[in-house]
């Protein structure tokens, strides 16, 4: 596609409950990479897959968070039992792979967390 | 790892005047300086990049400027105009792994 498509844009949760955040990066665009953006706060980093490398999930903050890339394009965030501290803007992002230039940004799923 | 520290956090200019976000990074080995500009409800949009042989690049009324020995960056708006009001981060990449990003400045212009 044209631009990085993430969906949904929002979604409101109970605590407790899974949620799946799915990212559809450009086509042809080898790495793609999750942050985590709190209320009025910087870009952290979450995790990074490139090509068919194993994923770099240095950044995820605990064990009920993952995620997967299928056949190298589409990309799941999973967030198991919800958490209030959970509540963020997820932000998926590709690029032609490392040390390749800057990234192209979907639009963030605004998760809520009640 | 990279650590990369942006100030100031919140910058307030007049319409017409300068503005100037700095950065700084940790790691040696980063080669690559993205600048992202993000508007209110959208996902960052890169503006402006510096690679490390550079250092200093233009773009209309951007720049941004690259100290590899003092290890820091700066991004340079001139001739400010409304529509620059937003959240801009700097970022470091060493090609190793994904970008690091600093914390944000929110840059208000006044009409």
């Amino acid at each position: 596609g044209a631009g990085v498509s993430q969906s949904p844009s929002n979604k409101v949760t109970e605590k407790g409950k899974d949620v799946e955040l799915r990212c559809d990066p450009i086509s042809g665009h080898t790495a793609l990479y999750w942050y985590r953006q709190s209320l009025g706060q910087g870009l952290e980093f979450l995790i990074y897959f490139q090509g068919n490398s194993a994923p770099d999930k240095s950044g995820l903050p605990s064990d009920r968070f993952s995620a997967e890339r299928t056949g190298g394009s589409v990309s799941t965030l999973t967030i198991q039992r919800t958490q209030q501290e959970d509540s963020a803007v997820y932000l998926c992002a590709s690029s032609l792979g490392p040390d390749r230039g800057g990234y192209t940004f979907g639009s963030g799923t605004r998760l809520t967390v009640v | 790892g990279e650590n990369v520290e942006q100030h100031p956090s919140t910058l307030s200019v007049q319409e017409g005047d300068s503005a100037v976000i700095k950065c700084t990074y940790s790691d040696s080995a980063s080669n690559y300086f993205p600048w992202y500009k993000q508007e209110l409800g959208k996902g960052p949009q890169l503006i402006i990049d510096i690679r490390s042989n550079v250092g200093e690049k233009k773009d209309q009324r951007i720049a941004v400027t690259l100290n590899k020995t003092a290890k820091h960056f700066s991004l340079h708006i001139t001739e400010t105009q409304p529509e620059d009001s937003a959240v801009y981060f700097c970022a470091a990449d060493t090609g190793r792994r994904a970008l690091t990003f600093g914390s944000g400045t929110r840059l208000q212009v006044q009409p």
